[in-house]
């Protein structure tokens, strides 16, 4: 059963706490996102990878960070540099063919965790 | 100015009503125009997509971009109760051999009354 897993789907945290939210695939995509979701404010992209080892900066990308160590997997940390962290964050990922003349390519979400700081 | 504007809603309407949504944006670049459904607290999922400008029918929903203006639009014919979720544009102007980078609309909030 293929798709992408996002865990916890509630998570809560204390100011000034690092918090690692977690984000699997097993679609064999290659890029990977997360966007964060606010009331008003649509999707935003905080970071995206398009290959293992590589990633780079969306639009909001101060105060988190990321790995790609595997293809599968794409987690974000939410540092306690981030001033206001409480959020649905989403994760999404897609097929991204190097050399393929057939540019679509869609995205597909998880079911998001809620980030709440208390 | 943002990439891509949405009006927020919310957009409330008696089952049966057809509803239109739109976007505008700003970047000419935008090639592929997607429609997400997101139900509440759950993650988005893809409803129509379309490339340049046009008409794209699927069943009750029908999706049109008008790049002359900017302006894309997503329709329901017939709308069911469970139509009611928040309805996302999406765009991008994907060059080949790039990962593509979205940009979102806010988001229409749409509620169907029986």
């Amino acid at each position: 059963d293929g798709g992408i897993t996002q865990s916890p789907k509630y998570l809560f945290r204390k100011e000034g706490q690092n918090v690692t939210l977690s984000c699997e695939q097993n679609l064999n995509h290659d890029a990977m996102y997360w966007y964060r979701q606010d009331p008003g404010q649509g999707l935003r992209l905080i970071y995206y990878s398009q290959i293992v080892n590589d990633f780079q900066k969306g639009d909001i990308a101060e105060g988190y960070s990321v790995s790609r160590e595997k293809k599968e997997s794409f987690p974000l940390t939410v540092t306690s540099a981030q001033k206001n962290p409480t959020a649905f964050y989403l994760c999404a990922s897609s097929m991204f063919a190097s050399g393929s003349l057939d540019p679509y390519n869609e995205q597909f979400f998880g079911p998001g965790t809620r980030l709440t700081v208390l | 100015q943002k990439e891509v504007e949405q009006d927020p809603g919310p957009l409330s309407v008696p089952e049966g009503a057809i509803v239109s949504l739109n976007c505008t944006y700003s970047n000419s670049a935008f090639q592929y125009f997607m429609w997400y459904r997101q139900y509440s607290r759950k993650g988005p999922e893809l409803l129509m997509y379309t490339y340049s400008s046009g008409n794209k029918e699927d069943g009750r929903f029908t999706a049109q971009v008008d790049k002359s203006s900017k302006y894309i639009s997503l329709f329901i014919r017939d709308s069911q109760p469970s139509d009611s979720a928040t309805y996302l544009c999406a765009m991008s102007d994907v060059p080949p051999n790039t990962g593509n980078q979205f940009y979102f609309g806010t988001g229409t909030s749409l509620t169907v009354i029986p």
